[in-house]
């Protein structure tokens, strides 16, 4: 089955600066990738996600890439704000109609 | 706010207790997903539902079980619990539940911890 591959599992940036995390995937036949945020005591909420039939997509701050050749998407986050602090989670879909997640990246903004 | 609600939002209990967690999908959303998330954890799939019946199935232990009811709210129910099943579980619920494409919505969780 799919498998998903997250790293960094814990990066700290400078407040200004740009934040990246970086998934890969097993299973060529995923065609979808959202992106998760979590803060502290919520749930996750989507801030981005992108289709196998793209290779970029962007929302003010936030952009993901994918390369399907080499199985793996990516998550930008420009001009961090403190605001931007949680845990992501990339995932993707799976053969079997299951989105499978990785496990995470918590991030931090210094000030 | 997703339009998912989980209740109830904390839970303590003993080990060999059961336990049951509610979900409400948002409205309009036919199928449910539950997942467990430990601590440093990432979110591990449980199982979901399609209008009423099981579509799919994850790492979903023999002690638990899930349904799904008509007016399409879900209850996944935990029993002879063990102090390795604290966790947050979380619902969340899409549209279709075709899973290619679909973007699932989470509630906010809710907080087991057994004694």
């Amino acid at each position: 089955g799919e498998n998903v591959e997250q790293h960094p599992s814990t990066l700290s940036v400078q407040e200004g600066d740009s934040a990246v995390i970086k998934c890969t995937y097993s299973d060529s036949a995923s065609n979808y990738f959202p992106w998760y945020k979590q803060e502290l005591g919520k749930g996750p909420q989507l801030i981005i996600d992108i289709r196998s039939n793209v290779g970029e997509k962007k929302d003010q701050r936030i952009a993901v890439t994918l390369n399907k050749t080499a199985k793996h998407f990516s998550l930008h986050i420009t001009e961090t704000q403190p605001e931007d602090s949680a845990v992501y989670f990339c995932a993707a879909s799976s053969r079997d109609d299951k989105i499978i997640f990785g496990k995470g990246t918590r991030l931090h903004i210094l000030p | 706010d997703s339009g998912v609600t989980q209740t109830p939002k904390h839970l303590i209990t003993a080990t060999g207790q059961r336990v049951t967690l509610r979900c409400s999908p948002r409205s309009g959303d036919l199928s449910v997903y539950w997942y467990q998330q430990s601590l440093d954890q990432g979110l591990q799939f449980l199982i979901q539902y399609y209008n009423g019946e099981e579509r799919a199935k994850g790492n979903i232990l023999e002690r638990f079980s899930a349904q799904q009811f008509p007016d399409l709210h879900s209850e996944l129910n935990l029993s002879s619990l063990e102090l390795g099943d604290s966790a947050l579980y979380f619902c969340a619920s899409s549209v279709a539940g075709s899973g290619e494409g679909e973007t699932q919505y989470f509630g906010p969780g809710t907080r087991l911890l057994v004694l």
